[in-house]
């Protein structure tokens, strides 16, 4: 019930491409959705934040798309760079409690030059 | 504005012995989590803290524990270490825990 399911555990894309970061949850409870990206030797760093009333949320070439029946939900990176390189973790938690976050397990990506 | 600050950055420990990891949180975030991370498990709560009282806690063993102070600043004790205990410690901060979190670069622990 508590778990994030992440998806894939790695990618690598081509400069320019859109990498899509899936992830699924199983408690209905859950009303608050993150996204982090993390560089080595650095803590994550939040990117872009959902709620469950509303289906997609663009910040610059990041985008989140949420499907609450199928609880599920992505995140797209438009025009990919060799600087977007790094860890994604996707998170869930509950409306007051986001001071405790579920994880996913996170996936590396690498863009290509 | 300056970010989470933990101290320190790096920590060699044997095993049995306890340590202390510290977090200042930025100005004015009163709610502070800690997160272990490593690469079996990925990123677990540990616990929260807000206005020196724990409020959540992770499914950690009690040699975890933790703090607050009334200026918000947070500690965290690992006793009787266990090699398993290696890993990066993470502090996150935010106003009063429902709003997002912003996490310092952790306490990359150690143990021989």
């Amino acid at each position: 019930q508590q778990q994030v399911k992440q998806s894939p555990q790695s990618l690598i894309v081509q400069k320019g491409g859109i990498p899509i970061i899936n992830c699924a949850y199983e408690n209905t409870a859950f009303d608050y959705f993150p996204w982090y990206q993390q560089f080595p030797g650095k803590g994550p760093a939040l990117l872009i934040a959902i709620r469950p009333d509303v289906s997609e949320k663009k910040e610059g070439r990041f985008t989140i798309s949420f499907n609450k029946s199928a609880k599920q939900f992505s995140l797209h990176i438009m025009d990919s760079q060799p600087g977007d390189s790094a860890t994604y973790f996707c998170a869930a938690s509950n409306e007051g409690s986001q001071g405790n976050l579920i994880f996913g397990k996170g996936t590396k990506l690498s863009v290509k030059p | 504005k300056a970010g989470v600050t933990q101290t320190p950055r790096y920590l060699i420990k044997t095993r049995g012995q306890q340590v202390t990891l510290s977090c200042s949180p930025i100005s004015g975030h009163r709610s502070v989590s800690w997160y272990q991370q490593t690469p079996g498990q990925g990123l677990q709560f540990l616990f929260e803290y807000f206005s020196e009282t724990q409020r959540n806690k992770g499914n950690f063993p009690g040699r975890f524990s933790g703090r607050q102070f009334s200026n918000s600043r947070s500690e965290m004790n690992v006793s009787t270490l266990e090699l398993g205990d290696s890993a990066l410690y993470l502090c996150a901060s935010s106003l009063t825990g429902n709003q997002p979190q912003h996490f310092g670069d952790g306490t990359r622990l150690s143990i021989l």
